[in-house]
């Protein structure tokens, strides 16, 4: 099983600065790696998947990049509503799995 | 525009078996190449994946494997999820999701909105 670790576990950031958020998987995932964004009440929504290739719908502000092990998703310029918790999800094998989350917090 | 709906109880005795339906609306379950999956998230915890099905074929996960059943109803387009034995930590909100991908694992597109089981006598 392929371990997904994510950091850090909160960031606090004020609107319009840029937010860097890390997932590091146990083993190679080649660029099957997606990012999802939740909010408090709502089902989990897809941003980027394959590592950078941003989900319809999803604003140019997010961005992700990475291979292998190592995967960042940025937000450019962070809106209010950004704030949410952030997951990381590999489909390189099964079973597939997700990191533990990074929760963003807009001050 | 395609969209799923969890449905099933919302409180389930412990040791008994929990049932959930997914049903699919804005397409064709049985016209898809689609692992259709489950994904769970116990109360203020993270996401786990519990598995996904794809005709017959089905993967679990390894930690839920001996306790869950994935099947398909292309005649009601709906796939459904089982699981026995449960306890109170299998209470969470239980998710049905769309791989975005065809035949393989995938990251997961179109959620359904969630349906909450606690597990409690």
């Amino acid at each position: 099983e392929i371990v997904l670790t994510q950091s850090p576990a909160t960031l606090s950031l004020s609107p319009g600065e840029r937010a860097t958020l890390s997932c590091r998987a146990s083993q190679s995932v080649s660029s099957y790696l997606a990012w999802y964004q939740q909010k408090p009440g709502q089902a989990p929504r897809l941003l980027i998947y394959d590592a950078s290739n941003r989900a319809t719908g999803i604003p140019a502000r997010f961005s992700g990049s990475g291979s292998g092990t190592d995967f960042t998703l940025n937000i450019s310029s962070l809106e209010p509503e950004d704030s949410a918790v952030y997951y990381c999800q590999q489909r390189s094998s099964w079973p597939l799995t997700f990191g533990g989350g990074t929760k963003v917090e807009i001050k | 525009q395609l969209q799923l709906q969890e449905s099933g109880p919302g409180l389930v005795k412990p040791s008994e078996t929990l049932s959930l339906t997914c049903t699919v609306s804005g397409g064709s379950i049985s016209s898809s190449n689609y692992y259709w999956g489950w994904i769970r998230q116990p109360p203020g915890k993270g996401l786990e994946w519990i598995g996904s099905i794809y005709y017959s074929r089905s993967q679990y996960n390894p930690s839920l494997k001996s306790r869950v059943t994935i099947s398909v109803d292309t005649s009601k387009n709906q796939f459904s999820l089982k699981l026995s034995s449960v306890t109170a930590a299998d209470t969470a909100v239980y998710y049905c999701a769309k791989p975005q991908q065809q035949l393989v694992g995938g990251s997961f597109d179109i959620w359904g909105q969630g349906t909450m089981v606690t597990v409690s006598s």
